[in-house]
């Protein structure tokens, strides 16, 4: 029973070609993260939803955008991929109590390879 | 700049072994901390979550939270080659209303028959 399911799996794309990844949720959550991981490094976040309320991190580029059209789906836009953007792009989800002591879940992940 | 540490590893063990894994981090405000396994090519799994201090136990794999010292640390008992993986610490960043991660680059276990 997938929870955060996440689309493509793989996806090549070519340099400055734009891409989207996809993310969905069967948890109702109302957090949801887009991460960027390359290897042997932590997960990077770019950027959060919580509900419609986005918030960017202040590192990251402004080749990445993201969508949030409603509480299930959210989207990573990268509108002009470089080599160096080239990683695992893994999307989760949290509930929230205001408590900070929601987990979070991630889905499999989305690995983008740039031509 | 919060930040979390851990031993990048490899920290082998034998099979039937303990494996310690341990992480430091540096937001006194933190209040939970969590362990997720992760697997090459695969996206990271929750293992442990632990909030308060002293020992949280869950099978074979126990959580130690010290606030005072800034120090988390997950024991495996009975270690088997399937729990071979990194270990990725991750501590809740403090933010009210939304609950941001900080992630360790993780240590990688290798268990050994």
């Amino acid at each position: 029973d997938a929870m955060v399911i996440q689309n493509p799996r793989y996806q090549v794309t070519q340099f400055g070609k734009p891409v989207t990844l996809s993310c969905s949720q069967t948890l109702n959550h109302n957090v949801m993260y887009w991460y960027q991981q390359k290897s042997s490094q932590a997960p990077k976040l770019l950027f959060h939803y919580y509900d419609k309320d986005f918030n960017n991190e202040a590192d990251t580029p402004d080749n990445f955008q993201s969508r949030r059209p409603n509480t299930s789906f959210c989207f990573l836009d990268i509108r002009s991929p470089g080599l160096g953007d080239a990683a695992m792009y893994l999307c989760a989800t949290s509930g929230t109590t205001g408590t900070g002591q929601e987990t979070q879940y991630f889905g499999p992940g989305t690995r983008l390879l740039v031509l | 700049q919060k930040e979390v540490e851990q031993n990048s590893g490899p920290l082998s063990v034998p099979e039937g072994a303990i494996a310690s894994l341990n992480c430091t981090y540096s937001d006194r405000v933190s209040q939970s901390f969590f362990w997720y396994r992760q697997y090459s090519g695969k996206s990271p799994e929750l293992i442990m979550s632990i909030y308060s201090n002293g020992d949280k136990e869950d099978g074979r794999f126990t959580a130690q939270l010290n606030k005072a010292s800034q120090y988390v640390s997950l024991l495996i008992r009975d270690s088997q080659p399937s729990d071979s993986a990194t270990y990725l610490c991750a501590v809740n960043s403090g933010s009210y209303n939304t609950d941001k991660l900080i992630f360790g680059t993780g240590t990688r276990l290798q268990v050994f028959p």
